[in-house]
């Protein structure tokens, strides 16, 4: 059975800060990874996709990586700003053709002014 | 670009009654379409995964006869809790993908639901 696990579950930084967000799975064989946003009481933002066979994506500030074999990813967020703060979600969707996610508790991040 | 609506954003109801959410794709038809809950400070969990003209597929531990799952267009699923209690109280949300393969998937905007 696929786990998804983030690292921290919560995390406190100053204006400006470049700052790393973890995940990880248990199971190697999935199909892509996802990384989310959620703002408190609404739905999810797609941030950044990366299939299996890519090594990561960029878009903006945020950089998302992919170690399929170590079952490992990160989002990395430069220059963090305080309309960052948000709850980031890590979801992967396992191999098979199924287009169900399989997501991780999430990282509550706040960016201090 | 895709939509995915949900309708209520919230909704607070009686302990014993029927609750109904719907989950629209806009702009694009979903042959499937999951529905996922998530309690405070946990992830969301897969409820069932909707299926236009069929019957859903739930997951294990979710009780079908309690959340009635229905997808009778290719824009449309609803989600009904029947006889809600608290324990039902939680964020539902529901996802539909676009295009062959998949490959990118959307969200709705969640609903939360309150039980009294």
């Amino acid at each position: 059975k696929q786990e998804v696990t983030q690292i921290p579950a919560a995390l406190s930084v100053p204006e400006g800060e470049n700052l790393v967000l973890n995940c990880s799975f248990t199971d190697s064989a999935i199909y892509n990874l996802q990384w989310f946003r959620q703002d408190p009481g609404k739905g999810l933002t797609s941030l950044l996709l990366i299939q299996s066979s890519q090594r990561e994506q960029t878009s903006g500030r945020l950089n998302a990586s992919l170690d399929k074999s170590s079952g490992r990813s990160t989002l990395y967020i430069a220059a963090s700003q305080p309309g960052d703060s948000a709850t980031y979600l890590c979801a992967v969707r396992p191999w098979g053709g199924s287009e169900k996610l399989v997501f991780g508790k999430g990282t509550k991040l706040t960016v201090n002014p | 670009g895709a939509v995915v609506s949900q309708h209520p954003s919230r909704v607070i109801c009686k302990s014993g009654t029927s609750v109904k959410i719907e989950c629209r794709s806009l702009d694009f038809q979903a042959t499937t379409m999951f529905w996922y809950r998530q309690f405070p400070k946990q992830s969301l969990m897969l409820m069932a995964t909707s299926n236009e003209g069929s019957k859903a597929t739930y997951e294990q531990g979710v009780e079908k006869d309690k959340f009635l799952i229905n997808h009778a267009s290719l824009t449309l699923s609803t989600l009904t809790v029947t006889s809600a209690h608290p324990e039902d109280s939680s964020f539902y949300i529901c996802s539909a993908s676009k295009g062959a393969g998949g490959n990118t998937i959307y969200f709705g905007e969640g609903s939360w639901l309150t039980v009294v």
